[in-house]
């Protein structure tokens, strides 16, 4: 079944403790992004990447770190989170990465951090 | 548990001629809903949400409850809005906890 897989699905921890959110798709799509979602204002973008190797910065980077190591996976690194990280946040992809290409998410991961 | 359908993965319309992008859902609380937007080359965005009744762009959508849909419209379509439209469901309570989208509609506006 093609899909975007995220993992856990929650995770409550502590000030400053690294912590890694792992995405994976199973469709062999370049394109992946992660966002967050926070009452009120929607998504937003946090990384992208269109292939191996290349990522690059969406509207709410900092505190974030990925890396695109390999085709299917698209790890989310909070190097030392802070409880204004607390969201959910969502993995998706797409073949292509343009409107053409219809976005596949994943089932969303709930963080908080205290 | 929730649902979000986008009946259509295609609409392609002439410009200038009205567009409705239909959307129904499933979930037997408040939901909140969400259109959300792709052009060609630009990252996914908000377009507009059921709570704040606005228009965006020309685009209008009302919740209907008894129908269980949101559908986006517009009255006379543009070349610009072209795009990739996502509608998505959040449980309420400001949109906190989850977020359930539907598959998509490809819009086309053709000149």
């Amino acid at each position: 079944e093609a899909q975007v897989t995220q993992n856990p699905r929650y995770l409550i921890t502590v000030t400053g403790k690294k912590l890694t959110v792992t995405c994976s798709q199973n469709m062999n799509h370049e394109y992946m992004s992660w966002y967050r979602q926070d009452p009120g204002l929607g998504l937003r973008q946090i990384y992208y990447s269109m292939n191996v190797e290349v990522t690059d910065k969406g509207d709410v980077p900092e505190g974030y770190k990925v890396s695109r190591k390999e085709k299917r996976n698209f790890p989310l690194i909070l190097e030392s989170p802070s409880p204004n990280q607390t969201s959910l946040y969502f993995c998706a992809s797409s073949l292509l990465g343009g409107s053409n290409s219809p976005l596949h998410f994943g089932n969303g991961t709930r963080l908080t951090v205290t | 548990a929730q649902r979000v359908t986008q009946p259509e993965k295609l609409l392609s319309v002439f410009k200038g001629a009205p567009v409705e992008l239909k959307c129904n859902y499933s979930y037997s609380g408040s939901p909140e809903l969400f259109w959300y937007v792709q052009y060609s080359r630009q990252r996914l965005q908000l377009l507009l949400r059921h709570i704040s009744r606005e228009s965006i762009k020309g685009f209008t959508a009302d919740l209907n409850k008894g129908e269980t849909s949101f559908h986006l419209k517009k009255p006379f379509a543009q070349e610009e809005d072209s795009a990739m439209y996502y509608c998505a469901l959040s449980e309420g309570g400001g949109g906190a906890d989850g977020l359930t989208f539907g598959k998509g509609t490809h819009l086309i506006i053709q000149p």
